[in-house]
């Protein structure tokens, strides 16, 4: 059974970089048949998604963040990251990683992690 | 961006009441629409995707339809355990976005 753990350094201050890390166990992330992404939730805009990576590094970005965002992928250590940078309040959210079958970067998300809060503050 | 509208927002209601949840896009996207199960904590859950397919362990009380622009997601027979934020999303194009939940509160 594939689990997605995320994990990160905690608070980041305003105009930081948020970098989150998700480790796979029970499943590869090399496989040619999924994407690996990351989707937010915060109470103004409820559920984003991001962006995703294939086995690849072949990656799509939600275009509200693009200009931010870099999402790369590990796969001797199967794990993909999240970089965003010059960080707001709004980015305050919970960052799940999440994995799209099937091989479509447009796909529902069959795995999720549990998610990390990031707090971004002076 | 394709925008998804769910309503209710919430609700409330009591063990074994049949519930519906309604989403609609913004335009037509044939049946890419998924639902999710959200409790604070807990890994977020598929429930179905191609607005009707149960995915594998999710029980047969949740039921979807719909196609196009207008979609539902059922519960019949509502269990303690269902209590609990549901999401639509369309995976018709990228981005792909996600309906503003409804959360469905005990009576």
């Amino acid at each position: 059974q594939l689990q997605l753990q995320e994990s990160g350094p905690g608070p980041v201050r305003p105009s930081e970089t948020l970098s989150l890390t998700c480790t796979a166990s029970g499943g590869s992330i090399s496989s040619n048949s999924y994407f690996w992404g990351w989707i937010r939730q915060s109470p103004g805009l409820g559920l984003e998604w991001i962006g995703s990576i294939y086995y690849s590094g072949s990656a799509r970005y939600n275009p509200s963040l693009r200009s931010r965002v870099t999402i790369s992928i590990d796969t001797s250590n199967n794990q993909f990251s999240l970089n965003l940078n010059s960080v707001t309040a709004a980015d305050t959210a919970v960052y799940f990683c999440v994995r799209s079958p099937g091989g479509l970067i447009a796909a529902h998300f069959d795995y999720w992690g549990r998610g990390a809060l990031v707090t971004v503050s002076s | 961006d394709i925008q998804m509208t769910q309503s209710p927002s919430s609700l409330s209601a009591s063990v074994g009441d049949r519930v519906t949840i309604t989403c609609r896009a913004s335009q037509n996207i044939k049946n890419y629409l998924n639902w999710y199960q959200l409790k604070k904590g807990e890994a977020p859950k598929v429930l179905i995707s191609g607005a009707t397919n149960l995915q594998s362990g999710v029980p047969f009380r949740f039921s979807g339809s719909g196609s196009g622009t207008d979609f539902t997601l059922t519960i019949s027979g509502l269990q303690p355990e269902d209590f609990a934020t549901y999401y639509c999303q369309q995976s018709y194009t990228i981005p792909v976005t996600f309906g503003g939940g409804t959360k469905v509160e005990i009576k």
